[in-house]
């Protein structure tokens, strides 16, 4: 069975400073992984995915995340933290090749602090 | 619509009562996903379908809870005789197609058993 490990639920950082999200997954057969982040009172966004290819993979306002098999490990990080980084980010596991039917890990709140 | 649209937002209900949520997602989308999300947690996966057909109910927690797509389009999930455990935020997501493309969220509903 799969699984998603959000290593801390709660994350603070200064802003400028370097941003990085802590996520372990347990799989069986290859996965693709994925980081949500999610504003309040909106739905959830897809960051960036990872499904085959490069390990390092880059998405949306400036987040990378690198695949790491011999981790099992699919952090994200951001070099400098904005003001506008504070939220909840989900990282999501799927076996399948159904890239809507996600397990999540249960979170990690993000805070900017000036 | 431009985005998937969950209605209501937020929703009270006594003990006991049934509801139906609904999701209209985005405009061709074929999939379409239902999660619940209790405070705290991550997204839990519930069901979803392909066209009209509901592909995996996997997910469901028991019998009380059923969900339909007729026409495959818009989405209904509902829950009958309400229990208090049963609050939390339901979310909805379509994609485009089958395969590894990005499901889009909507704001989810809010239910609260009393």
């Amino acid at each position: 069975a799969q699984s998603v490990t959000q290593l801390g639920s709660h994350v603070s950082v200064s802003e400028g400073a370097l941003v990085l999200l802590r996520c372990n997954y347990s799989s069986s057969v290859p996965p693709y992984l994925f980081w949500y982040v999610q504003y309040p009172n909106q739905g959830l966004q897809l960051l960036l995915k990872y499904t085959t290819g490069a390990t390092l993979v880059k998405g949306i306002n400036g987040f990378e995340a690198e695949f790491k098999k011999s981790e099992t490990s699919f952090h994200l990080t951001k070099p400098s933290a904005h003001m506008s980084d504070a939220a909840e980010y989900f990282c999501a596991v799927t076996e399948g090749n159904q890239g809507g039917k996600l397990i999540f890990g249960q979170g990690t709140e993000l805070s900017v602090k000036p | 619509g431009a985005g998937v649209s969950q209605s209501p937002r937020y929703k009270v209900t006594k003990r006991g009562q049934d509801v139906a949520l609904r999701c209209d997602p985005i405009s061709g989308h074929v999939s379409l996903y239902w999660y619940r999300q209790a405070l705290g947690q991550g997204p839990e996966f519930l069901t979803y379908f392909n066209y009209e057909a509901q592909q995996d109910k996997s997910g469901l927690p028991n019998d009380r809870f059923s969900a339909e797509r007729p026409e495959g389009s818009i989405s209904t999930l509902t829950i009958q005789r309400t229990e208090q455990r049963d609050s939390a935020m339901y979310r909805c997501a379509s994609s485009s197609n089958r395969g590894l493309t990005e499901a889009f969220f909507g704001q989810g509903t809010r239910l609260t058993v009393v």
